[in-house]
């Protein structure tokens, strides 16, 4: 069946570190793998897409990874702040139409 | 451009009630998708809209769900005979057509159902 992990649930780095937080999927063949970004009861916020034939994106301070032989994304936040610490999904887009999420991860920044 | 708008935002109904959930996408974008999302978990797709053709339901709608978006512009959910696993944050999104289709969301409508 159709998986997609993100991974572990939490993850708490120093300020002014890297984090990299990575997706996994199986049996898919997304067209998009696309990354967003959910504070506390709201919704979700886009981030960044990347495609299948791309390598990697970046956008400032975030850099996406796209690995579509190890079906895997790493997303890399640089020189990390207290205000990015959020839950970031994972989310697949096999057919353009809807989006599959993985569970997330919560990064927590601390100064 | 006043992003997408949820309403309401918290809605507490007793068991067996019927709820309806309103969403107002970004104006100039065809496609409307609504989520579901659990404590924990990511949001799980429930339908999608291209203008006012509803053209995907997921198996988790089930036939106490239905939406509708009138002439392509707002949409609602409405869920009959609400029942307590129905609680969960009711998310709407919208994206322009054509693609690469990244999606805009609400702040969502947290249903509560005792």
């Amino acid at each position: 069946s159709q998986k997609i992990e993100q991974n572990s649930e939490a993850l708490n780095i120093q300020e002014g570190k890297t984090a990299t937080l990575t997706c996994n999927y199986t049996n898919y063949s997304p067209a998009y793998l696309q990354w967003y970004r959910q504070d506390p009861g709201r919704g979700p916020v886009f981030l960044l897409l990347i495609r299948e034939n791309e390598k990697e994106k970046r956008k400032e301070r975030l850099k996406v990874t796209f690995d579509t032989t190890l079906k895997q994304s790493l997303f890399h936040i640089t020189a990390s702040q207290p205000a990015d610490s959020a839950t970031y999904l994972c989310a697949l887009d096999p057919r353009a139409r809807q989006l599959t999420f993985g569970s997330g991860t919560q990064l927590t920044v601390l100064p | 451009d006043t992003g997408v708008s949820q309403d309401p935002r918290h809605k507490i109904t007793k068991r067996g009630q019927n709820v309806t959930f309103r969403c107002d996408p970004i104006s100039e974008h065809n496609r409307l998708y609504w989520y579901r999302q659990t404590l924990g978990q990511g949001p799980e797709f429930l339908t999608y809209f291209q203008n006012e053709a509803q053209l995907e339901k997921s198996r988790l709608l089930s036939d106490r769900f239905s939406a509708e978006r009138p002439k392509g512009s707002f949409s609602t959910l409405e869920i009959q005979r609400t029942e307590q696993g129905d609680s969960a944050m009711y998310l709407c999104a919208s994206s322009p057509d054509p693609g690469p289709y990244e999606q805009y969301f609400g702040p969502g409508t947290r249903l509560t159902v005792t």
